[in-house]
C-alpha cells in the first residue's frame, strides 16, 4: 500500500487567498484526521471523519477552515481566505482501529 | 482541558547508551499511550502503544507506564544516531479500537557518535 497520500506538499499562498489541502487515505481505513502542526502549539487535532461522516471539528480554529470528505478515498481541508497565522504543517491521518498512520504532510506558508 | 506534557529538550545522549523519555499526562481517562518518532521535515510514525501498567518491550524500546502516577516513558537502549528525533507522546481514552489522540509537544533527542 502507498500509505496516506497528501497534496500538495508544498503550499505558499498569499494573504487573503484560497488553500485547499488533499488526502487520500490507506485504503480500507474508516477513520480520517486532519492535524495541524506548529512549533509553539505542537500537533493538533482539527477535525475527524468515521466512514465519511464528520465526527468531531471542534478543533478547527475558525469558520475559515472547513473539510470534506465525499468519499473513502478523498478528503480535502479549505481554508479560506488564508491567514499569516495560518501557516503550519498540516497533516493527514487514516486508521483502522487505534493506530494512526500519518501522511507525508503539507506544509502551507501564507505570506 | 487534557494535556500531555513533555519536556521540549534537547535530550542529549551518547552512542550506545540508554535514553529515557518522559511523558504526564492529566486526563485520567486515558487508557492507551503511544510513542511516535518524528525526524525532522518528516511525519510522525508510530514506534510502539502501551494499555496496561508495567514495562512493554519490542527491540531496543521499552514502554513504560504508571496510570497512578499518570506517567509514561520510552526508553532506547544501545542508542544510535539514527535514533536522533523528537519523540511524540500520546494518549487515547480508548483502550482498544478507535478514540482521538492528545500529543504532547514532543522530547528532541541527540545521539552522538
Amino acid at each position: 500500500d502507498a500509505g496516506v497520500i497528501q497534496s500538495p506538499r508544498h503550499e505558499v499562498t498569499e494573504m487573503g487567498q484560497e488553500v485547499t489541502l488533499r488526502c487520500k487515505p490507506i485504503s480500507g481505513h474508516d477513520y480520517l484526521f486532519w492535524y495541524r502542526q506548529t512549533m509553539m502549539r505542537g500537533l493538533e487535532l482539527l477535525i475527524y471523519f468515521n466512514n465519511n461522516v464528520p465526527i468531531d471539528d471542534s478543533g478547527m480554529p475558525e469558520d475559515r477552515f472547513s473539510a470534506k470528505m465525499p468519499n473513502a478515498s478523498f478528503s480535502t481541508l479549505k481554508i479560506q481566505p488564508s491567514e499569516p497565522r495560518d501557516s503550519a504543517v498540516y497533516f493527514c491521518a487514516s486508521s483502522r482501529g487505534g493506530v494512526k498512520f500519518f501522511g507525508p504532510g503539507t506544509r502551507l506558508t501564507v505570506l | 482541558q487534557k494535556e500531555v506534557e513533555q519536556n521540549s529538550g534537547p535530550l542529549s545522549v551518547p552512542e550506545g547508551a540508554i535514553a529515557s523519555l518522559n511523558c504526564t499526562y492529566s486526563d485520567r481517562g486515558s487508557q492507551s499511550f503511544f510513542w511516535y518518532r518524528q525526524y525532522s521535515g518528516k511525519s510522525p510514525e508510530l514506534i510502539m502503544f502501551i494499555y496496561s501498567n508495567g514495562d512493554k518491550e519490542d527491540g531496543r524500546f521499552t514502554a513504560q507506564l504508571n496510570k497512578a502516577s499518570q506517567y509514561v516513558s520510552l526508553l532506547i537502549r544501545d542508542s544510535q544516531p539514527s535514533d536522533s528525533a523528537t519523540y511524540l507522546c500520546a494518549a487515547s481514552r480508548s483502550n482498544s479500537g478507535y478514540s482521538t489522540l492528545t500529543f504532547g509537544k514532543g522530547t528532541m533527542l541527540l545521539v552522538s557518535p
